[in-house]
């Protein structure tokens, strides 16, 4: 079965400092990859996905990930942080499939990140 | 766009009693729909994946005959919470599959937090 994990259970960091959220997968085949935010309040947001191409994927609100298919990771980064930025962010994968119907999607336990004034 | 709601956003009841939530796609048609359970703190736990037309497909351990599940339309998935007690309350969550040229990607409600009293 598939896993997902996220390496930092809390970030913390000020204003403008550069973030990185780790995120891996145990699915071996090939995989549709997706970061979603939770901001205080409010639902699941879709921050960026990666489906194949270019493995460096932008998404909104200046957040990036880069799919490292050897290493099973999707990291998601950010040059510079900002307050508004606090929230909980989730990795999650599903398999690919050939109809891409897909598989169900796979959480990891979610990342809070708190970013100070 | 691709827009999910939710109803009610929190909802207050007796032990005992049965509370039914909706889950609509507003500007697309989903043949499928998950609900999810998320606790405080914790990440996303898959309940049951619900397909328009047909029988809710549940996750191993979720109570087919507590938690009803019914995909009635192309936009609308009902979860019906039935003789509810505390130990049911929580952060409900839909999501709606959309399909793609690639794949598909997910969309979710902004949830209902169910109270037990």
């Amino acid at each position: 079965a598939q896993s997902v994990s996220q390496h930092n259970h809390h970030v913390i960091l000020s204003e403008a400092a550069s973030l990185e959220l780790g995120c891996n997968y145990s699915y071996g085949g090939t995989v549709n990859l997706f970061w979603y935010v939770q901001y205080p309040g409010q639902h699941l947001q879709l921050l960026l996905k990666y489906f194949s191409g270019d493995p460096l994927v932008k998404g909104i609100k200046g957040f990036e990930a880069e799919f490292i298919k050897s290493k099973f990771s999707f990291n998601l980064r950010k040059p510079s942080v900002q307050w508004s930025d606090t929230a909980e962010y989730f990795c999650a994968v599903n398999e690919k499939r050939a109809d891409n119907y897909g598989q169900n999607f796979v959480f990891g336990p979610g990342t809070r990140l708190s970013v100070l004034p | 766009g691709a827009v999910v709601s939710q109803h009610p956003s929190w909802v207050i009841c007796k032990s005992g009693t049965s509370v039914k939530i909706e889950c609509r796609s507003l500007d697309f048609q989903a043949t499928t729909m998950f609900w999810y359970r998320q606790f405080p703190k914790q990440s996303l736990m898959l309940m049951a994946t619900s397909n328009e037309g047909s029988k809710a497909t549940y996750e191993q351990g979720v109570e087919k005959d507590k938690f009803l599940i019914n995909h009635a339309s192309l936009t609308l998935s009902t979860l019906t919470v039935t003789s509810a007690h505390p130990e049911d309350s929580s952060f409900y969550i839909c999501s709606a599959r959309k399909r793609g040229v690639i794949a598909d990607t997910q969309y979710f409600g902004p949830g209902t937090r169910l109270t037990v009293l």
